[in-house]
């Protein structure tokens, strides 16, 4: 059964503080590794997709890498504004649809 | 580009009544999905469409749940009669054919059985 975790469940910052966010999957045939972000009362927001192992994407204090097993999400420097939960997902090769981890809450204060 | 579109934003409901969601998806996107975020979980595939078809609904409770995809533009999903469990976040999503880019979500219809 295709699988994605994530963790920590939440995460409190100060702001500044740097830190990483963990997405481990199992998913055959998987075809792309996505992250979202999620803010109250809303949908997911698309950030990156990551498709081979060792590809590497930024925007602004995010970073998102991929290796074979798992995929990291950096947040440099956060700021209060990069409060959210975040989502990783995978999609297989076959069809579009994308399993999703539990998130990560994330809290940054000023 | 307009996003996608989602009716109602909220509503609650007594245990085995009857409630209908409305999604417009972005103009020209032939993939429509429904997913369901439970609270403090990730969104949970219910069904998808692929035009006006059904590609995938291994994970929509056919007894209580329907959804269907007119003229392979607006769907509706349905819950009769709805559970305690189902309360939860209904999420609409599209993409254009391939969907490699990602999805675009609509913000959502937040359900609540009482």
């Amino acid at each position: 059964e295709d699988q994605v975790t994530q963790s920590p469940e939440a995460l409190r910052l100060q702001e500044g503080e740097s830190s990483s966010l963990n997405c481990s999957y199992t998913v055959s045939g998987l075809r792309g590794l996505f992250w979202y972000r999620q803010d109250p009362g809303k949908g997911p927001e698309f950030l990156f997709t990551l498709y081979s192992a060792g590809e590497e994407k930024e925007k602004e204090r995010l970073k998102a890498t991929l290796t074979k097993k798992e995929s990291f999400l950096h947040i440099t420097a956060p700021k209060p504004e990069d409060s959210a939960t975040y989502l990783c997902a995978g999609i297989k090769a076959a069809g579009n649809k994308l399993t999703f981890g539990g998130g990560t809450r994330v809290l940054v204060k000023p | 580009e307009a996003g996608v579109a989602q009716s109602p934003r909220y509503k609650i409901i007594e245990k085995r009544q009857s409630v209908a969601f409305w999604c417009n998806p972005i103009s020209g996107h032939a993939t429509l999905y429904w997913y369901q975020q439970i609270l403090g979980q990730g969104p949970k595939l219910l069904i998808q469409f692929q035009n006006n078809g059904v590609v995938d609904d291994s994970q929509l409770p056919k007894d209580r749940f329907s959804a269907e995809r007119l003229k392979g533009v607006d769907s509706t999903l349905k819950i009769q009669p709805a559970k305690l469990e189902d309360s939860a976040v209904y999420l609409c999503a599209s993409s254009s054919t391939g969907g490699a880019a990602g999805y675009t979500f609509g913000s959502g219809t937040r359900l609540t059985v009482v």
